[in-house]
């Protein structure tokens, strides 16, 4: 059964750079779509972009100038940068394996952005 | 304000059928598919339904979906406590070139 794994930097400052990580396991990496969605505080989700096995990225446009993903197909992660944090960025920060239908999760990582 | 708009809460007694809307433009659900998530807190989100109507092996089929236009809902049929929870519709947006999600509803089961 393939289980998502995600750790990052909890704490940031304003103008600093989201860094977060997951790890796929026990499941197949290529073929898939890996993507990155949001919840803030009181708000609902917010899909933040994805990428392919390939390294072929889609992000939000509301983001794109900030964002950035990688993937390492040889340890079987992908990786999520926002640059320029604000607080309207801390959130919970979910990676998630598909296309739409979303149907393994990570366990989110709570990030907060505060002087 | 979300694209997708959805009534903020729903309610009903265990047994019950109820029904969350999700109303979009020509743009989303009147040219794509929608999918439908259940969330609980402290938890990540839950694929319910997928393909406006399909469900995932694993999800009772007490969850079930349907579209109509720029429209869609989801029904939850013999209401159970563990349904409590928020839920969400989401769609590809061919204007904004990405993924949306609806505001989300808050499901109490009384």
């Amino acid at each position: 059964q393939v289980h998502l794994q995600q750790w990052g930097a909890g704490l940031l400052k304003p103008s600093e750079t989201l860094s977060v990580n997951c790890a796929v396991h026990a499941g197949t990496f290529s073929g898939y779509s890996w993507t990155w969605i949001r919840q803030s505080p009181g708000k609902g989700l917010e899909w933040i972009g994805e990428i392919h096995h390939s390294g072929s990225t889609y992000y939000n446009p509301s983001l794109r100038t900030r964002v950035s993903m990688s993937v390492d197909t040889s340890k079987t992660r992908f990786s999520l940068k926002l640059s320029s944090v604000t607080a309207a960025d801390t959130a919970i920060y979910y990676c998630a394996r598909g296309y739409g239908a979303y149907s393994r999760w990570g366990q989110g990582t709570r990030v907060t952005v505060s002087s | 304000q979300s694209v997708l708009a959805q009534p903020p809460s729903a309610s009903g007694t265990p047994g019950q059928r109820v029904y969350i809307s999700c109303s979009g433009g020509s743009s989303n659900i009147g040219s794509n598919t929608v999918y439908w998530y259940q969330h609980l807190p402290g938890t990540a989100p839950k694929l319910l339904l997928f393909s406006n109507d399909q469900g995932p092996s694993g999800v009772p089929d007490r969850f079930s979906g349907s579209k109509s236009g720029t429209s869609a809902s989801l029904a939850i049929s013999g209401l159970q406590t563990e349904d409590e929870a928020d839920y969400y519709c989401a769609a590809w947006d061919d204007r904004l070139n990405a993924w949306i999600f609806g505001g989300g509803t808050k499901l109490t089961v009384l």
